[in-house]
């Protein structure tokens, strides 16, 4: 079967802090991966997408990094939170042509 | 660049009603169309998918059409039940591996 995992659910981080939040998949080899957030009022906007091992498009310059070191896993990080990087972070993938999200990590960053 | 809009922003309707939900893009060149519903705190749950060749797509309750040349989409919700209360989100992916454009949804209340 074909699945996403996303963890943690919830974070509160201080300002300064690092972040890194995983996500795998399973089903399918070589699948692209995304990250999108979702900010109060601002819908949801793709962070960074990766078409396989190694291989990162960012879409908005960011105080965040993202990384695929393995095929199934996808990771977003950052050295020093800022108070704007709170928000909801997705994982996201497109196994069969639809897309399908993880269940969400509600960052807050205080 | 995609740009997708979403009207109405918020909708409050009594139990049992027919609704429609309207979605619409600037460019037609998509690949496929996604509806997805978000439940308060939560992650998204995919509701239909329409691809660019089809006109309409259904699940139960839902029926999901699309024309591509006016870039519009609706989904139309039958017989609607308090557990339909939640947000509404429109998504249109282009033909390259860059993710999906959103709306910013429209937020739906069904009274009991």
């Amino acid at each position: 079967s074909q699945t996403i995992h996303q963890w943690p659910a919830t974070l509160v981080q201080p300002v300064g802090s690092p972040l890194s939040l995983e996500c795998t998949v399973e089903g399918t080899s070589n699948p692209n991966l995304y990250w999108y957030r979702q900010a109060a009022g601002r819908g949801l906007q793709l962070l960074f997408y990766s078409v396989g091992i190694g291989q990162i498009s960012s879409e908005v310059p960011q105080n965040l990094s993202a990384s695929r070191p393995q095929d199934r896993q996808f990771i977003l990080s950052s050295k020093k939170l800022l108070l704007s990087d709170s928000g909801f972070y997705l994982c996201a993938w497109s196994p069969g042509g639809g897309y399908t999200f993880g269940s969400g990590t509600r960052l807050t960053v205080v | 660049k995609q740009e997708v809009t979403q009207i109405p922003a918020a909708l409050s309707v009594p139990e049992g009603e027919n609704l429609v939900l309207n979605c619409s893009f600037t460019d037609s060149a998509i690949y496929n169309l996604q509806w997805f519903r978000q439940d308060p705190g939560k992650g998204l749950t995919s509701l239909l998918l329409i691809q660019s060749s089809q006109r309409e797509q259904t699940s139960g309750r839902l029926n999901a059409s699309l024309d591509k040349s006016s870039g519009r989409s609706t989904l139309y919700i039958a017989a609607s039940q308090p557990g339909d209360s939640a947000t509404y989100l429109c998504a249109v992916k282009g033909g390259g591996a860059d993710g999906l454009t959103f709306g910013k949804g429209t937020h739906l209340i069904i009274q009991p």
